[in-house]
């Protein structure tokens, strides 16, 4: 069975630009999670999607926003880049409803922001 | 803010020794899970203890629990050299609760040849 798999592995951009990144859950995940692991702060919720809406926000600025899509595939956008926003972005899955509890992690995307 | 701390934050050991990790929290919980991550790259589930439970074994992996002192402890047994990587324990993730996972700080472990 194949694992949460996030696209690209690399993304460079400039300050002022936009990132989209994406994901792709374990077959019969309806959840998806984003997390940013920037250098010195841990890793930090960003955002849950569960059957194609938001269902909880991290402390994050607005530009930081994304959409899940009916297949439950998720797509991240951050507009305005920052040179903090520099991390790895990582993606996970679950199942929905109440039979959440472990959630399974992709590879990762990690941006440069330059 | 993170939940809680783990604590060392770096450990360096050789191989075929036994390696312990331990994590706090700060809140009330439902399970306690651990995460392995590899170079910067991808978190791999270990391990989920639930609240009524005080030990689970998972080939060499051996974690405890103690509830009444908000901590849980990860002892890797027989430690091998592809056993480096930074664990992290982490909390939450019911639905109920807002879905999302709060990881403590991590231990870095280093295990020589």
């Amino acid at each position: 069975e194949a694992g949460v798999t996030q696209s690209p592995t690399h993304l460079i951009k400039t300050r002022g630009q936009q990132a989209t990144l994406r994901c792709s859950p374990i077959s019969g995940h309806t959840s998806v999670y984003w997390y940013q692991q920037a250098l010195g702060l841990g890793l930090q919720f960003l955002l849950w999607y569960d059957e194609g809406e938001e269902r909880n926000r991290g402390n994050f600025p607005p530009r930081f926003s994304g959409r899940q899509f009916p297949n439950y595939s998720s797509e991240l956008n951050v507009n305005a880049l920052e040179l903090e926003d520099s991390a790895l972005y990582l993606c996970a899955s679950s199942f929905g409803g109440s039979r959440t509890d472990t959630q399974y992690f992709g590879p990762g995307t990690r941006l440069t922001v330059l | 803010s993170q939940q809680g701390e783990e604590d060392p934050q770096a450990l360096s050991i050789q191989e075929g020794e036994n390696a312990t990790m331990n994590c706090s929290y700060k809140t009330s919980i439902n399970n306690l899970q651990w995460y392995r991550q590899n170079s910067g790259r991808g978190l791999v589930h270990l391990i989920l203890i639930r609240s009524n439970e005080r030990e689970k074994h998972s080939g060499r992996l051996r974690v405890t629990l103690d509830t009444s002192k908000k901590s849980s402890s990860l002892l890797i047994t027989a430690s091998r050299a592809a056993d480096t990587a930074s664990y992290f324990c982490a909390t939450g993730g019911l639905y109920n609760q807002g879905g999302k996972l709060i990881f403590g700080q991590g231990t870095e472990l280093s295990v020589k040849p």
